[in-house]
């Protein structure tokens, strides 16, 4: 059974940073890119941020390029975002997704499991 | 404003059929990128519903179906139930933008 378990959340100041961790289990974590998601208090679906499989390429929305870092250690079945700089209009609820495609093309990513997610808070 | 365009809203009575609707344009849904939905029922997480425009995952009732027409696509589920209240989302990819992008979301509501 694949299960995805975020943990990191919490409040955080303006300009300040946060890491959250995503740990993986059911599948062979190294063969499939993975993807932050978030979800603002009342709020549509945003993509944040992938990191291929094997191919080691990492995309970015707009929104938090340069802010954020993606990374992954497959040998912890682990997938992290570094969130620097955060802004107010960074608060939501983060859900680590799992791409069902296959391909290390981000133009083919659909996400076929996703974590119960963990919420960031950022206010003074 | 998201890149593609749902109605924040749609209803139907039990059995009926409902359809939402997601409008994209040439560098997204209109490029031949495929759309995928979600369904998000009340503090869940998203669950996939059909990938690859018209395919879906294993368990998914057969009530659910995908379509996709030029820059457009369409999920429709017919038999309604009450346990389909729900938000549903469209996805898919944009070039100019290079990333993944979702619609605004659709509430459903089983009247």
């Amino acid at each position: 059974e694949v299960q995805l378990l975020e943990s990191g959340g919490g409040l955080v100041q303006p300009g300040g940073s946060l890491r959250l961790s995503c740990v993986a289990s059911g599948f062979t974590f190294s063969l499939y890119a993975m993807s932050w998601v978030r979800q603002a208090p009342g709020k549509g679906l945003e993509w944040v941020s992938a990191f291929s499989g094997s191919a080691g390429r990492t995309y970015y929305a707009e929104s938090v390029k340069g802010r954020f870092t993606i990374s992954r250690d497959d040998s912890k079945n682990t997938l992290y975002l570094q969130m620097n700089s955060l802004r107010a209009e960074d608060t939501a609820v983060y859900y680590c997704a799992k791409d069902g495609s296959g391909s290390y093309a981000a133009r083919k990513y659909y996400f076929d499991y996703w974590g119960q997610g963990t919420l960031v808070t950022v206010s003074s | 404003q998201s890149v593609l365009t749902q109605p924040p809203s749609v209803s139907g009575a039990p059995g009926q059929r409902v359809t939402i609707s997601c409008t994209g344009s040439s560098p997204n849904i209109g490029a031949g990128y495929d759309v995928h939905w979600y369904q998000q029922l009340p503090e869940t997480a998203p669950k996939l519903l059909i990938y690859g425009n018209n395919n879906r995952p294993s368990g998914v009732p057969d009530r659910f179906s995908g379509s996709k027409s030029g820059t457009s696509a369409s999920l429709a589920i017919t038999g309604l139930q009450a346990e389909d209240e729900a938000d549903y989302y469209c996805q898919s990819y944009d070039s100019t933008l290079s990333g993944v992008v979702f619609g605004g979301g659709t509430k459903l509501t089983v009247l």
